[in-house]
């Protein structure tokens, strides 16, 4: 049973437009939440996050939402660039286990030049 | 810079080979975790530490183990190599010391062919 769910494995679009990453989870118990960006043949790396005390956190060109009442959250980049293409991972960790992550099975974005 | 390190970056070995995986991070993170990543799965825990002589079983551990000896390494050996062990690897750390804890690092990964 997967907790942390990517519907959709692939988006593309166009340079310069908004991507929108969706994320769903299952678990009412999770209450941090992250995204990570993957280049191929490299690990992961953070690349924002969220609690869930919180809706919305900004950091530069990349918003996170989250809808605790819809259990989902996206992953907003505007404008998108070339270089954002990479697959992108949901993460969530809950209240007492002890810093674990649980990850979503990510979307391949492509941003078209 | 701190970093975490990964060793071999590919293996190829045989099935029923014992291999290990190094992994190396010099951020002095006290909490390490290994994850595996295949197609529709995306990264699944097999195991993870939150110190010194610490080591628990993740989602995936059968077949696997890992030794925490020190604060900077965490190798994970696959006692008897499976063709479904065939995946790529990724370590990652994460402090203890605030809500950032849940923040991990992760390394650049191994790919592992088991034939």
């Amino acid at each position: 049973d997967q907790q942390v769910k990517q519907n959709s494995p692939s988006l593309s679009v166009q340079e310069g437009r908004i991507s929108i990453l969706n994320c769903d989870y299952t678990n009412s118990m999770f209450d941090y939440f992250l995204w990570y960006k993957k280049y191929p043949a490299e690990g992961p790396t953070f690349l924002i996050s969220i609690s869930s005390i919180k809706d919305k956190n900004e950091d530069g060109r990349f918003t996170v939402f989250l809808n605790k009442s819809a259990k989902h959250l996206s992953l907003h980049i505007v404008p998108s660039q070339p270089g954002d293409s990479a697959v992108y991972f949901c993460a969530a960790s809950r209240r007492g286990s002890a810093r674990q992550l649980t990850f979503g099975s990510g979307t391949q974005l492509t941003v078209l030049p | 810079d701190a970093e975490i390190t990964q060793s071999p970056r590919h293996k190829i070995t045989e099935t029923g080979r014992q291999v290990t995986l190094a992994c190396h991070q010099t951020w002095n993170h006290n909490n390490m975790f290994w994850y595996r990543q295949d197609l529709g799965h995306g990264l699944r825990l097999i195991h993870y530490s939150y110190g010194v002589q610490d080591t628990n079983k993740g989602e995936v551990s059968d077949g696997y183990s890992v030794s925490r000896s020190n604060t900077e390494d965490l190798p994970l050996t696959l006692e008897s190599a499976a063709s479904s062990q065939t995946s790529v690897y990724f370590c990652a750390s994460s402090s203890r010391t605030s809500r950032d804890t849940d923040t991990q690092y992760f390394g650049p990964g191994t790919r592992l062919t088991v034939l």
